[in-house]
């Protein structure tokens, strides 16, 4: 157990829908991490947050946003949701104290599978 | 731009065989390198990472990897795989400068362990 929670386990939605998808990182980790799996694009960096403010963008979707609240979780949200969308979503955290910090550890929770019909 | 070539889609190995899983990157600078594994139904687990220093970087579960500048490689291997071993394994390479903190994940190898 990474310590690294997400909700739901699994969602299904049809096309056009949106959706929102929970992180809850480990305890004192200040950055999370969007990551999407899918067949097509294997796993891709989607987006960083570091306490609140976002750090940086990969291959995020202008369809798909994210959040960082106050108490350090994130939510990704995903709208007029497309069958190509099917894909496993992971969250990451890490430490990182200081900002631009290289070695830490990457924690993955489980993943949010997410099925468009 | 960071990439990250496992040759490997699928390797079959039997319990108490060696192995080696190949991991090729492309960057131009010192890289930052990993190995995760997942599990069914699971997230991905660090194995091991290498930032510098010693090019053996020894991990979990009885993992090293070897990272190889000429090469551009950073290879994982066990010397004798248990039946717990079979997940899909993958190889990371961190991003710098202005990508600091992401990583390019590659494709993955599916691990399989005859009994």
């Amino acid at each position: 157990d990474s310590g690294v929670t997400q909700t739901p386990k699994h969602l299904i939605t049809a096309t056009g829908q949106r959706v929102t998808l929970r992180c809850s990182p480990r305890s004192g980790d200040l950055s999370v991490y969007w990551y999407q799996q899918s067949l097509d694009q294997g796993l891709q960096f989607l987006i960083q947050y570091y306490n609140g403010e976002e750090r940086a963008k990969g291959n995020i979707l202008e369809r798909f946003s994210a959040q960082q609240f106050p108490d350090l979780h994130s939510e990704l949200n995903l709208s007029s949701l497309e069958l190509g969308d099917s894909a496993l979503y992971f969250c990451a955290s890490s430490v990182d104290l200081l900002a631009g910090s290289f070695t830490d550890t990457q924690y993955f929770g489980p993943g949010t599978r997410l099925t468009v019909l | 731009a960071q990439s990250v070539t496992q040759p490997d889609i699928h390797i079959t190995v039997s319990e108490g065989a060696s192995l080696e899983l190949r991991c090729n990157y492309s960057y131009g600078a010192t890289p930052y390198l990993f190995w995760y594994v997942q599990s069914p139904g699971q997230g991905l687990q660090l194995l091991l990472k290498y930032f510098s220093g010693d090019t053996l970087v020894q991990g979990i579960k009885g993992f090293e990897a070897e990272f190889k500048r000429s090469q551009s490689s950073f290879n994982l291997r066990k010397p004798s795989v248990h039946w717990s071993d079979a997940a899909e394994y993958f190889c990371a390479v961190g991003g710098r400068g202005s990508t600091l903190g992401r990583l390019y994940f590659g494709r993955g190898t599916q691990l399989t362990v005859w009994p």
